[in-house]
């Protein structure tokens, strides 16, 4: 079955740590890629997202994402994150037109 | 100037009724789909809808019935609710035609979430 999967579903770090947060998924061609955050209590929003082209993608808040095709991964990372990212991290593929797949998402927590 | 919007935000019930989610968006989206994410943060696909006709109907119970009245909109009716019912739906919109030939990434919008609680 198609799958994304998100290892890490808790992280706790301080302000100014980096942070990385994995994504995988098990399809096969050509997909499309998102992360989406979800701040407390409010609704899902688009932080980047890979068409095409370049495989290293910029977002907003500082936060960018590497796809390596071979290792089916799109991980998230951002060098030093604030209070403020505290939310909850979504992975999302979507290939052709199928519908767009969630992964179980990662709680970030920062701590000052 | 809200994307998606959805009325109520929040909607508190007894088991056994039926109540009605709205969703409206002013994107001029084509796509528009209701989402459930349950008490874990998981997020499922329930309904998908393409200038009005379905197009994805995910395992759910039939006590569901999505509605397109038109393009902006997307209801979700729900019948005789059970506890399990209670969760965050949220109702997204995207532009799913000509997205290559108009350079859209296909992202979804997302509304800002229905708390619906079954007691």
């Amino acid at each position: 079955a198609q799958s994304v999967s998100q290892h890490n579903h808790h992280v706790i770090l301080s302000e100014a740590a980096s942070l990385e947060l994995g994504c995988n998924y098990s399809y096969g061609g050509t997909v499309n890629l998102f992360w989406y955050v979800q701040y407390p209590g409010q609704h899902l929003q688009l932080l980047l997202k890979y068409f095409s082209g370049d495989p290293l993608v910029k977002g907003i808040k500082g936060f960018e994402a590497e796809f390596i095709k071979s290792k089916f991964s799109f991980n998230l990372r951002k060098p030093s994150v604030q209070w403020s990212d505290t939310a909850e991290y979504f992975c999302a593929v979507k290939r052709n037109t199928d519908k767009l797949i969630f992964g179980t998402g990662t709680r970030l927590q920062v701590f000052p | 100037d809200t994307a998606v919007s959805q009325t109520p935000k929040y909607l508190v019930t007894q088991m056994g009724n039926d109540k009605s989610i709205k969703c409206e968006q002013n994107l001029g989206h084509d796509t528009m789909y209701w989402y459930k994410q349950d008490s874990k943060k998981f997020l499922k696909i329930m309904f998908s809808y393409n200038n009005k006709e379905l197009i994805i109907n995910e395992t759910v119970p039939n006590r569901f019935s999505p509605k397109s009245p038109d393009k902006a909109h997307l209801n979700l009716h729900i019948n005789s609710l059970e506890l399990g019912d209670s969760a965050v739906y949220f109702c997204a919109s995207s532009q799913d035609t000509l997205q290559v030939l108009a350079g859209v990434y296909n992202e979804q919008f997302f509304g800002p979430g229905t708390r619906l609680t079954v007691l």
